[in-house]
């Protein structure tokens, strides 16, 4: 297994259209994370996935945002109505939940641009 | 909530110097804290942890002691090389969503 990945790693969009990403965590791993980066910023938590569940949404997450992990694998993260404030990296990462500490290993990203 | 702090950036520094980036953490009891790395063009790693007070974290030549009297984690290293020269993210853990805090992150560049 060679980590986290992450498609595709760049999209451009237009304002008011609909895009979705998809994460593939390392294969063991049953926590998945979603988060957001924007220049000169950490990343910030939007959600997170424990096995098909969705546990954890933050208030980042607005209606336009919808995230999915059907099968407890891959998970898509789908932004409606894009707007210009959406452009951002979106990072994914997957972590053992028994890790000690929690150990999440990030994929490359995605970064979105909305014209 | 958890929160963290850590020095604005950007930093240069000349191979061979001696690195510090601060970093400070507001939380509810003692979380674990990471420092978290970003080469240019590379996805984050983890560089180092520490999961309770007084735990000293390191790796490739990098440390950071767990102080829960000052409530920080500086990141510090004897002496840097080029190959150093990324972003670095001071990170808590958030608790029982599992979910990372990050700090606005250091760019460090280091000159041969």
């Amino acid at each position: 297994d060679t980590g986290v990945s992450q498609d595709p790693r760049h999209k451009i969009t237009k304002r008011g259209q609909n895009v979705t990403f998809r994460c593939d965590p390392i294969s063991e791993h049953n926590r998945l994370y979603w988060y957001r980066q924007t220049l000169g910023q950490g990343p910030e938590f939007l959600t997170y996935f424990q096995n098909e569940a969705q546990l954890e949404k933050s208030r980042l997450l607005s209606d336009r945002f919808s995230a999915e992990r059907p099968k407890g694998s891959f998970s898509t993260l789908e932004i409606q109505r894009t707007e210009q404030g959406d452009s951002a990296m979106y990072l994914c990462a997957s972590s053992l939940l028994m890790s000690s500490y929690n150990e999440q290993f990030f994929g490359p990203g995605t970064r979105l641009t909305v014209l | 909530g958890n929160s963290v702090t850590q020095m604005e950036g950007p930093v240069t520094l000349s191979e061979e110097a001696f690195l510090t980036i601060n970093c400070t953490y507001t939380a509810t009891g003692y979380p674990s804290l990471f420092w978290y790395v970003q080469y240019p063009g590379e996805g984050l790693q983890l560089l180092l942890k520490a999961t309770k007070a007084d735990d000293k974290g390191s790796n490739k030549g990098f440390e950071a002691t767990y102080r829960k009297e000052t409530t920080s984690f500086h990141l510090e290293k004897g002496s840097v090389q080029v190959s150093d020269s990324a972003v670095y993210f001071c990170v808590s853990y958030g608790g029982s969503q599992g979910n990372l805090i990050f700090g606005k992150g250091t760019k460090l560049s280091v000159k041969p």
